[in-house]
């Protein structure tokens, strides 16, 4: 089955302490993104990449790091530097060809708690 | 102003009713726009794309209004299995879908 996997689905971390979050995809999509989503709110974009080894800022980066080191995977680190990293971290991904975005597909999302 | 801004919620509506929420979007060079559902501490589902020309599949349809700058989504005939938090995502520069808050809708017997 094709699809988007996210693992682990809950990670409980000590302040203090990096953590990575898995995002695989074999939709063969090119660009991947990360977002964070606070209780009652809406998406907000953190990183993405558009192509191997490329990736930009999104909205609320500060905290954190990705690689894109092969097309299936992009790995998130919340870094200790993440003032408020305890969110609901969903991983997506899309094809994009030529100017136009498709609709993005998400994985099921990885719940931080980091007390 | 939000890029991209929902219906404050929450919805409450009977079974068997009919719905509409809204989404306005402030980048006029927008071009593809969808509507998401998401149900509790899960991730959003791809609901519809919103098409120019508008779009309908079963009881739900989507409508696009460029001048207006929004688009809006209307279910028909609610049922309890509609309950959900639904997000509008509007295409921005580089790449990226812009969310909106949500706007979540409580569907009652």
């Amino acid at each position: 089955d094709g699809g988007i996997t996210q693992s682990p689905k809950y990670l409980f971390r000590k302040e203090g302490q990096n953590v990575t979050l898995s995002c695989e995809q074999n939709l063969n999509h090119d660009a991947m993104y990360w977002y964070r989503q606070d209780p009652g709110q809406g998406l907000r974009l953190i990183y993405y990449s558009q192509i191997v080894n490329d990736f930009q800022k999104g909205d609320i980066a500060e905290g954190y790091s990705v690689s894109r080191e092969k097309k299936e995977s992009f790995p998130l680190t919340v870094t200790s530097a993440q003032k408020n990293p305890t969110a609901f971290y969903l991983c997506a991904s899309t094809q994009l060809p030529g100017q136009d975005i498709h609709e993005q597909y998400f994985g099921p999302g990885t719940r931080l708690t980091v007390t | 102003r939000k890029e991209v801004e929902q219906d404050p919620g929450p919805f409450n509506v009977p079974e068997g009713a009919t719905v509409a929420f809204n989404c306005t979007y402030s980048n006029s060079a927008s071009q593809s726009f969808f509507w998401y559902r998401q149900d509790c501490r899960k991730e959003p589902k791809l609901l519809m794309s919103v098409y120019s020309s508008g779009n309908e599949d079963g009881r739900f349809t989507a409508q696009l209004n460029r001048a207006s700058q929004y688009i809006s989504l209307l279910i028909r005939d609610s049922k309890l299995s509609d309950s959900a938090t639904y997000l509008c995502a509007v295409n921005y520069r580089g790449g990226k879908l812009i969310f909106g808050q949500g706007t979540e809708l409580s569907v009652k017997p």
